[in-house]
């Protein structure tokens, strides 16, 4: 079974561009959670898809955003990029929402300049 | 915020077993106990979870304390594989697919 895919798995954009990432859970996984790693603040919680629907959401701005189509990928959406938001983006599958294993991308690292 | 204390570091040499340890003494009833782990250059790694009892899985064992305030996640055998940043994690009904990182554990395995 192949595992959770990102793309593109590198990104330079420059400060007030808008960035679109995007994630293939595993096959048969409805839920889809994004995080971004950085070495100040650790991994974080963005939010969670299941079933189309926005289940979670972490304490980020606005500019961060996401959706999750028909057959569960999803895409993350970053406007006005600021020189912080230069992370590791990382997303997890799972087969539900709730208490189950994750299983995480290789993520994708955006770098704004 | 779920809130588990980790040690920053600990060290290991290859083929020794290695116990790591977890702190949640405000953990709530149906709170679950689950470990991920980070090798370098890739995204987290499903280990092990477990709710009272101990548990057991081809990576790993999982041993909850009686009074579920704390837990030690235990390789049986290190290889040099294992390096990585280990993260104890609590995971409560309203948490959804939330996991909360702390700092976790660096874990050296000597060869």
């Amino acid at each position: 079974k192949a595992g959770v895919t990102q793309t593109p798995r590198y990104l330079i954009k420059t400060r007030g561009q808008q960035v679109t990432l995007s994630c293939s859970p595993i096959s048969g996984h409805r839920s889809v959670s994004w995080y971004q790693q950085t070495p100040g603040q650790g991994l974080q919680f963005l939010f969670e898809y299941f079933s189309e629907t926005q289940r979670n959401k972490g304490n980020f701005p606005g500019r961060f955003s996401g959706r999750q189509f028909s057959n569960s990928r999803s895409e993350m959406n970053v406007s006005t990029l600021e020189l912080g938001d230069s992370a590791l983006y990382l997303c997890a599958s799972s087969w539900g929402t709730g208490s189950y294993e994750q299983y995480f991308g290789p993520g994708t690292r955006l770098t704004v300049t | 915020d779920a809130k588990t204390t980790q040690p920053n570091s600990m060290e290991s040499n290859e083929e020794e077993p290695v116990h790591l340890p977890c702190n949640h003494s405000t953990i709530s009833g149906t709170d679950y106990i689950h470990w991920y782990r980070q090798l370098p250059s890739q995204g987290p790694e499903y280990v092990i979870h477990g709710l009272t009892s101990n548990v057991n899985n081809r990576m790993a064992s999982l041993a909850i304390a009686e009074d579920r305030k704390s837990s030690t996640l235990i390789l049986h055998r290190a290889t040099l594989r294992d390096a990585a940043v280990y993260y104890c994690i609590r995971r409560g009904e309203t948490s959804g697919s939330r996991l909360t990182f702390g700092e976790g554990t660096q874990l050296t395995v000597n060869p």
